[in-house]
């Protein structure tokens, strides 16, 4: 069975302030792994997809990079716009499923 | 402009009276998916469908049904609905070349 697992739930920082979210996972067969971000009682926006081992992409403050056993969300000298829930998912090569994360909660304080 | 449309954006419904949630996105995709977002669990994908006529479940399919005739459209139906399926709902469909996945803005649903 697929996983994915976020971490830290929440975070707290100061504008300014640059911090890494986390995502382990397991899956059978990766055929991508994705980024969101979803701001309260909205549907998650698109970030990033990240394919294989060693892929980075930038999104202005953003930077998500992959392994074959976690991803990283960078955040650099984050703004309070920034602040939202960071979602993480993971595609099955095999079957197409899509298996979510529990997210990260970011805080920016002005 | 690309996107998912999803009605209606809120119900309220009582126990086993039978309803659709519609979703439609304009931009070709063939796969599409309905989750539910529960405080604590995050998205669970309930169903999904990766061309006209294809679908499969996902990791909660109990308690629902869903369609898929036309490319555009994929409906989510509940044939008798009970309190544990009140929740946040999301259709969502994804792009082919580019991974992309869009969400449409979400159905909120009680059931009492």
């Amino acid at each position: 069975e697929d996983q994915v697992t976020q971490s830290p739930e929440a975070l707290r920082l100061q504008e300014g302030e640059s911090s890494s979210l986390n995502c382990s996972y397991t899956v059978s067969g990766l055929r991508g792994l994705f980024w969101y971000r979803q701001d309260p009682g909205k549907g998650p926006e698109f970030l990033f997809t990240l394919y294989s081992a060693g892929e980075e992409k930038e999104k202005e403050r953003l930077k998500a990079t992959l392994t074959k056993k976690e991803s990283f969300l960078h955040i650099t000298a984050p703004k309070p716009e920034d602040s939202a829930t960071y979602l993480c998912a993971v595609q099955n090569f095999g079957n197409e499923k899509l298996t979510f994360g529990t997210g990260t909660r970011l805080t920016i304080i002005p | 402009e690309a996107q998912v449309t999803q009605n209606p954006r809120y119900l309220i419904t009582v126990t086993g009276k039978k309803l659709t949630v519609t979703c439609s996105q304009n931009m070709n995709h063939e796969y599409m998916s309905w989750y539910r977002q529960d405080p604590g669990l995050g998205l669970r994908q309930i169903y999904y469908s990766m061309n006209v006529e294809v679908t499969d479940k996902g990791d909660v399919p109990e308690g629902y049904k869903v369609s898929r005739k036309e490319k555009r459209n994929f409906p989510l139906i509940l044939e008798s609905p009970s309190p544990n399926q009140t929740s946040l709902y999301f259709c969502a469909s994804l792009s082919g070349s580019g991974h992309e996945q869009y969400f449409g803005p979400g159905t909120r649903l009680t059931v009492t």
